[in-house]
């Protein structure tokens, strides 16, 4: 079955320094890879997908990721953290069900805290 | 011009009760989701319709009822509400799965905050 795990379920980080999260997962064909960042009391907005192609994406708001096949992994990045970007950040992995049906399964969650 | 949205935004009820929750989007995509947020930020889907059809069906106790009258709508209906079932319930939608383009992504509505006392 696909999962996805997150190894960090917090990480505090000073603003102006760089941001790395990392992801795994568990796929047996080729992954379709995505971010979301959940502020406080809001919904989910996609920050970038990987679906092929170049290894390396980017997104909004400054946020990279690479996907590493050899290490199963697709690690989000930013290299100068802002205070606005203090949320909760979710990697997710499409699983195809069939014809007309696909669901995200997501990791657990890492908890990003900014000091000033 | 919002694209996906719920109602209410917070729901309070009391155990026992029947509620509804109300989902539209406005991006003229075919397929509707309703994923379920536990209080430990742990993110399942529930279900998942694709022009009105139920496509996936996670088993979910059947007092959750999924109705979706035209594929801009999906609306989920709770039963004899339990302590347990208090959490986010997000609702997210996706155009039509292409292969090989890449319209996988969902996009999530702000979420609503259903609390059972």
């Amino acid at each position: 079955a696909q999962s996805v795990t997150q190894p960090d379920i917090h990480i505090t980080v000073s603003e102006g320094a760089s941001l790395e999260l990392r992801c795994n997962y568990s796929y047996g064909a080729t992954p379709y890879l995505f971010w979301y960042v959940q502020s406080p009391g809001q919904g989910l907005q996609l920050l970038l997908k990987y679906f092929s192609g170049d290894t390396l994406v980017q997104g909004i708001k400054g946020f990279e990721a690479e996907f590493k096949r050899s290490q199963s992994s697709f690690n989000l990045r930013k290299p100068s953290v802002h205070w606005s970007d203090a949320a909760e950040y979710f990697c997710a992995v499409v699983t195809l069900i069939k014809a007309a049906g696909n669901k995200l399964t997501f990791g657990g969650g890492t908890r990003v805290l900014v000091k000033p | 011009d919002t694209a996906v949205s719920q109602t209410p935004k917070y729901l309070v009820t009391q155990m026992g009760n029947d509620k509804s929750i109300k989902c539209e989007q406005n991006l003229g995509h075919d397929t509707m989701y309703w994923y379920k947020q536990d209080s430990k930020k742990f993110l399942k889907i529930m279900f998942s319709y694709n022009n009105k059809e139920l496509i996936i069906n996670e088993t979910v106790p059947n007092r959750f009822s999924p109705k979706s009258p035209d594929k801009a709508h999906l609306n989920l209906h709770i039963n004899s509400l339990e302590l347990g079932d208090s959490a986010v319930y997000f609702c997210a939608s996706s155009p039509f799965l292409q292969p090989r383009r890449g319209s996988y992504e969902q996009y999530f509505g702000p979420g609503t905050r259903l609390t059972v006392t």
